[in-house]
């Protein structure tokens, strides 16, 4: 089945515990992206990577980092969490259509990961 | 800069009666955009996007929009709504450089069905 999986669904932290969020697609996509919803506000871009060891700064990155190693996983990492990164995170990848757009395609997502940082 | 702009954070309807959900949008070229919803405790899942190959699009569940471009417009409707409709909706716009892109979120319009 064509899926995006993230680990962990669930997260209770505590300030300036270092936390890896793993995303993983079996789709062969070359996009990857990790948003974070925050009530009201909508689902905003914090990393997205257009291929392998290419990532490159979404509109909020302050706090993250990312990598992609791989083409098939894209970890989202938090060296040092602090309470306003609470929210629910969701990794998304695509792939180009024919003509190598992404513009029209859609983006799959996965179910998300509920971060709490005490 | 591309974005989007829900008009209703909520709209409630009764079971059986027709659904709208509005969004307006602001391109600076001829954007590509998608509706998602997202149910509770779920991700998000694509209702249907428009590619400009037709104005009027239809997605899954008996949903479809129409493209009006003189009104920057993408509503979303649905002829008669169903228990299981309840959920939050997004309204997207796909914003993309050679560099890369990302989607644009509305804010969203959490859908009430009643009974």
């Amino acid at each position: 089945e064509a899926q995006v999986t993230q680990n962990p669904r669930y997260l209770i932290t505590v300030t300036g515990k270092k936390l890896t969020v793993t995303c993983s697609q079996n789709m062969n996509h070359e996009y990857m992206s990790w948003y974070r919803q925050d009530p009201g506000l909508g689902l905003r871009q914090i990393y997205y990577s257009m291929n392998v060891e290419v990532t490159d700064k979404g509109d909020v990155p302050e706090g993250y980092k990312v990598s992609r190693k791989e083409k098939r996983n894209f970890p989202l990492i938090l060296e040092s969490p602090s309470p306003n990164q609470t929210s629910l995170y969701f990794c998304a990848s695509s792939t180009p259509l024919a003509g190598g757009t992404f513009s029209y395609n859609e983006q799959f997502f996965g179910p998300g990961t509920r971060l709490t940082v005490l | 800069a591309q974005s989007v702009t829900q008009l209703d954070s909520h709209v409630s309807v009764s079971e059986g009666t027709p659904v709208l959900l509005r969004c307006n949008y602001s391109s600076s070229y001829s954007p590509s955009l998608f509706w998602y919803v997202q149910h509770p405790n779920k991700g998000l899942q694509l209702l249907l996007k428009y590619t400009s190959a037709a104005t009027l699009v239809k997605g899954i569940n008996g949903f479809e929009a129409e493209f009006k471009k003189s009104e920057t417009s993408f509503h979303l409707t649905k002829p008669s709504a169903h228990m299981s409709d309840a959920a939050e909706y997004f309204c997207v716009v796909s914003d993309w450089t050679n560099q890369g892109g990302k989607l644009i979120f509305g804010q969203g319009t959490e859908l009430s069905v009643k009974p």
